[in-house]
């Protein structure tokens, strides 16, 4: 059964600082990984999927990584600002069968930046 | 491009009762999967559709069943409502194509937040 655990689970940080949250997965047969941010009471806003041949993807001042043999995936994000406080969580889609729709979520990082 | 919409967005029910709530994907996507969020349990797979026909399942009791219409909107239910139904429910759509897996990105809805009193 595919397990996914995502460290720290609250983070708080003074902006303009460049930081890392890590996501790590049980099983490594995964299609792909995807990055998720959710506001209080909201629903998910996909940032970043990478697909279990890449080994990073980039959007503006998001960049993440994945080492799929090792089960493990970080997000980077460069100079954060008081409007990426959010939870942020990370989902795998398992291959094989028909999953095609499940993702198995870890519990998120709630991410603190203040002025 | 309209996103995923959900409705209704707030509902509050008694114990017993039943409830459906509606999911209608992103134009053009034909697979809708559901999610339940709780404090305790985080994000849980309930269901996916695709082209009408329930194609993965959570592992979630009989009270809780959904179906996909021909427009690919899908609806769930869940019957004899308890406590600890009470959860966000969130829809997602993807284009759902098989063997495109590795790249089909799912997107979400603003989510129903369902009390149970």
């Amino acid at each position: 059964k595919q397990e996914v655990t995502q460290i720290p689970a609250a983070l708080s940080v003074p902006e303009g600082e460049n930081l890392v949250l890590n996501c790590s997965f049980t099983d490594s047969a995964i299609y792909n990984l995807q990055w998720f941010r959710q506001d209080p009471g909201k629903g998910l806003t996909s940032l970043l999927l990478i697909q279990s041949s890449q080994r990073e993807q980039t959007s503006g001042r998001l960049n993440a990584s994945l080492d799929k043999s090792s089960g493990r995936s970080t997000l980077y994000i460069a100079a954060s600002q008081p409007g990426d406080s959010a939870t942020y969580l990370c989902a795998v889609r398992p291959t094989g069968g028909t999953s095609y729709g499940k993702l198995t979520f870890g519990q998120g990082t709630i991410l603190t930046v203040h002025p | 491009k309209a996103g995923v919409t959900q409705t209704p967005r707030y509902l509050i029910k008694t114990r017993g009762q039943q409830v459906t709530l509606s999911c209608s994907p992103i134009s053009g996507h034909r697979s809708v999967s559901w999610y339940q969020q709780t404090p305790g349990q985080g994000l849980q797979f309930l269901f996916e559709y695709f082209s009408e026909t329930q194609r993965n399942k959570g592992n979630f009791p009989g009270r809780f069943s959904g179906r996909q219409f021909s427009n690919s909107r899908s609806e769930m239910n869940v019957s004899t409502l308890e406590l600890g139904d009470s959860a966000l429910y969130l829809c997602a759509s993807s284009l759902g194509q098989p063997g495109f897996s590795s790249t089909d990105t799912q997107y979400f809805g603003p989510g129903t937040r369902l009390t149970v009193l």
